[in-house]
């Protein structure tokens, strides 16, 4: 599977969009893009997920680069409940492992 | 259930015995994953049940660490002579892996077990 880039931390007004974003530049065709989030003393939540066209949910937005090499997760309204450490993982589905390898994520702090 | 369950939520043990960590995944879930967060730490892979197959035993860090899963169900970890390092939270999580384009591989996770070796 794939590795991922994120940065380590990033603020964001609360309102505010906030974007993070994760390079992935040796993805490959059928590789998915997954992202997921903890907040602070819980397991792991997963968010959402996309192959190649833009994805959204009640949750987040996730726009994926025309080369697949880097990816944006979007909050469009953060709240301060939003505060955690953002996880972008790289599986594919035919991938024989199953376990999905978690980076050491960006962690987000949303301010008042 | 409605959700991962694991048990207990919290366990101090003292250094050099054993303990069994539980979990119940969502029910029709043929994918179990036990990982490990240690205080400040991302979380690391330990071990991977995929219905009837051989499990993935590659993450478990020593072979005082050990894991079973009954029935395609309840799983549980064994670790015995404990040793402070480790101490961490233990996660279980559970997804559906019914492949094909779209598929939601989604993990759910439990709460986790807080161990504390002392």
């Amino acid at each position: 599977d794939a590795k991922t880039t994120q940065p380590p931390s990033m603020d964001c007004a609360e309102g505010r969009a906030a974007n993070l974003p994760c390079n992935h530049s040796t993805i490959s065709g059928n590789e998915y893009v997954y992202w997921y989030r903890q907040i602070h003393s819980q397991g792991p939540q997963y968010i959402i997920h996309g192959l190649k066209n833009n994805e959204t949910n009640e949750m987040a937005s996730l726009i994926i680069t025309e080369d697949r090499k880097s990816s944006t997760l979007i909050l469009p309204h953060a709240t301060l409940r939003d505060t955690a450490v953002y996880y972008c993982i790289v599986r594919g589905l035919s991938s024989n492992t199953g376990k999905l390898i978690f980076g050491q994520g960006t962690t987000l702090q949303v301010k008042p | 259930g409605a959700g991962v369950s694991q048990s207990p939520s919290n366990k101090v043990t003292e250094k050099g015995k054993d303990v069994e960590l539980r979990c119940d995944p969502i029910s029709g879930h043929t994918a179990l994953y036990w990982y490990r967060q240690s205080l400040g730490q991302g979380l690391e892979f330990l071990i991977y049940f995929q219905g009837n197959s051989a499990p993935d035993k590659s993450g478990l860090p020593s072979d005082r660490f050990s894991a079973e899963r009954t029935g395609g169900s309840v799983s549980t970890l064994t670790i015995q002579r404990t040793q402070q390092e480790d101490s961490a939270v233990y996660l279980c999580a559970s997804s559906q892996a019914t492949g094909g384009a779209g598929s939601n591989y989604g993990y759910t996770f439990g709460s986790g077990t807080r161990l504390t070796v002392v």
